[in-house]
């Protein structure tokens, strides 16, 4: 059972607009911890795609984007690609456990 | 450039210890946390622990709090995971990540399988 609760998966068709939801409390999200997002490929690292809510790193196509809001956080990807499959996780600092959580991820399938 | 490069994969029998490396290069060492973060076979992304190069503090997810020890050598710029009281549970991949604090992890280690059996 993860601090910050994910779907555990979300689909769509290329071309279309996917979102992916990271709901946490008071203690993390909602205590204005930033927020950060990460890419995982099958068999390789994470990748950081977002970080502090809303900000890419160079490089990450604008393609991807986030928001959040209270005690939730949210990750669009629109123009889906076939090369977007993967799994997404978020990320935040949480107060009462005064450590770093992640949520569960989300599986991404293009179909 | 920045690389992050872990030590191999290992087997332990259960109730062994495991130490892990992460030898960092193409930035100051010292400038950032080390986060060590753990995922098991078909599983979602674990923090264990951060260690501060700079000043040798640690902090510890409170599950790990008494099985593992975050240290580091700034002369070769590397940083060590243990893990100690092992079962197989602990099989997982192991990565080292750079944190930026507000910015996020920004780089991660290729990954050490450890495989914990008997």
């Amino acid at each position: 059972q993860s601090v910050l609760t994910q779907p555990p998966s979300v689909s769509g068709a290329p071309g279309q607009r996917v979102t992916i939801s990271c709901t946490g409390s008071s203690s993390n999200i909602g205590a204005d911890y930033g927020v950060h997002w990460y890419q995982q490929l099958p068999g390789t690292a994470p990748k950081l795609l977002i970080y502090d809510n809303t900000n890419r790193p160079s490089g990450v196509p604008d393609r991807f984007s986030a928001s959040w809001s209270g005690t939730s956080a949210s990750l669009a990807i629109t123009g889906l690609q076939a090369e977007d499959e993967a799994e997404y996780y978020c990320q935040s600092y949480d107060s009462s456990l005064s450590g770093v959580v992640f949520g569960g991820g989300t599986k991404l399938t293009v179909l | 450039q920045v690389q992050l490069v872990q030590s191999g994969a290992e087997v332990k029998k259960p109730g062994a210890s495991v130490k892990v490396s992460c030898k960092a290069s193409g930035y100051t060492f010292t400038g950032y946390y080390m986060f060590w973060v753990r995922q098991a076979p078909g599983q979602g992304l674990e923090w264990m622990g951060w260690i501060n190069p700079n000043t040798t503090g640690t902090n510890s997810a409170q599950k790990f709090q008494d099985r593992v020890t975050l240290t580091r050598d700034t002369s070769i710029s590397t940083a060590y995971m243990e893990l100690s009281r092992l079962s197989s549970d602990d099989t997982a991949v192991y990565y080292c990540a750079r944190d930026t604090v507000n910015g996020g992890v920004d780089y991660w280690g290729q990954g050490t399988l450890v495989t914990v059996s008997s």
